[in-house]
């Protein structure tokens, strides 16, 4: 089992809908849950991160944890053309690393 | 804000070089990391170092090794240059394990 699992993608939703990724991780050790945005040819940039279960909203974009269910996903509302990208997940672990998914493709279509 | 400033955006070089790539953090933070990244493969860390004179290896450490002699930078070398080398090498810096990583631009490396 790999150690985060992102769905695989690629996604596409139409310009003004919700855009949702999901994201499971297999270690129970995890405290704090990263989202990073990864444009074609850029390096990953920060744009949520969560540490408590439940919402936590910041524009258009929420993060939502549950870690009982180890299961964390990140919905993007009103989405726009800008929003297409590759989306990476990155719980923290119990080592002294991030543990990164291999990332979800978005396409938002105009 | 975090600037992590990798030392090449772009790097050409042989079989059989040595090649060193650069990166230097200005917030004073703990953990610095290297990754490479390849089309299909996402992110896989090749080493980081939570401390100065520290080291720990990554998923994929063979091949590579890694210096940091001052807090603020951390460089990674390639031994001898090979083609499967080829890659795009970030990387980044965090406070500690629990906080986000920042990334550099990335050095796209090409060898020949």
């Amino acid at each position: 089992q790999k150690e985060v699992e992102q769905n695989s993608g690629p996604l596409s939703v139409p310009e003004g809908a919700i855009a949702s990724l999901n994201c499971t991780y297999s270690d129970r050790g995890s405290q704090s849950f990263f989202w990073y945005r990864q444009y074609s040819g850029k390096s990953p940039e920060l744009i949520m991160f969560i540490y408590s279960n439940g919402d936590k909203e910041d524009g258009r974009f929420t993060a939502q944890l549950n870690k009982a269910s180890q299961y964390v996903s990140l919905l993007i509302r009103d989405s726009q053309p800008s929003d297409s990208a590759t989306y990476l997940c990155a719980p923290s672990g119990s080592a002294r690393q991030l543990t990164f998914g291999s990332g979800t493709q978005l396409t938002v279509l105009p | 804000d975090v600037k992590v400033t990798q030392s090449s955006r772009y790097l050409v070089k042989r079989t059989g070089e040595k090649v060193f790539l650069e990166c230097v953090q200005d917030m004073d933070h703990e953990n610095m990391f290297w990754y490479r990244q390849d089309p299909g493969l996402g992110l896989r860390l090749i080493y980081f170092s939570y401390d100065v004179k520290m080291k720990e290896k990554g998923d994929i450490p063979e091949g590579y090794s890694v210096s940091r002699e001052k807090k603020e930078r951390f460089s990674l070398i390639l031994e001898s240059a090979s083609t499967n080398q080829t890659s795009m090498y970030l990387c980044a810096s965090s406070p500690t394990h629990n906080q986000p990583q920042h990334f550099g631009d990335g050095t796209r490396l090409s060898i020949l």
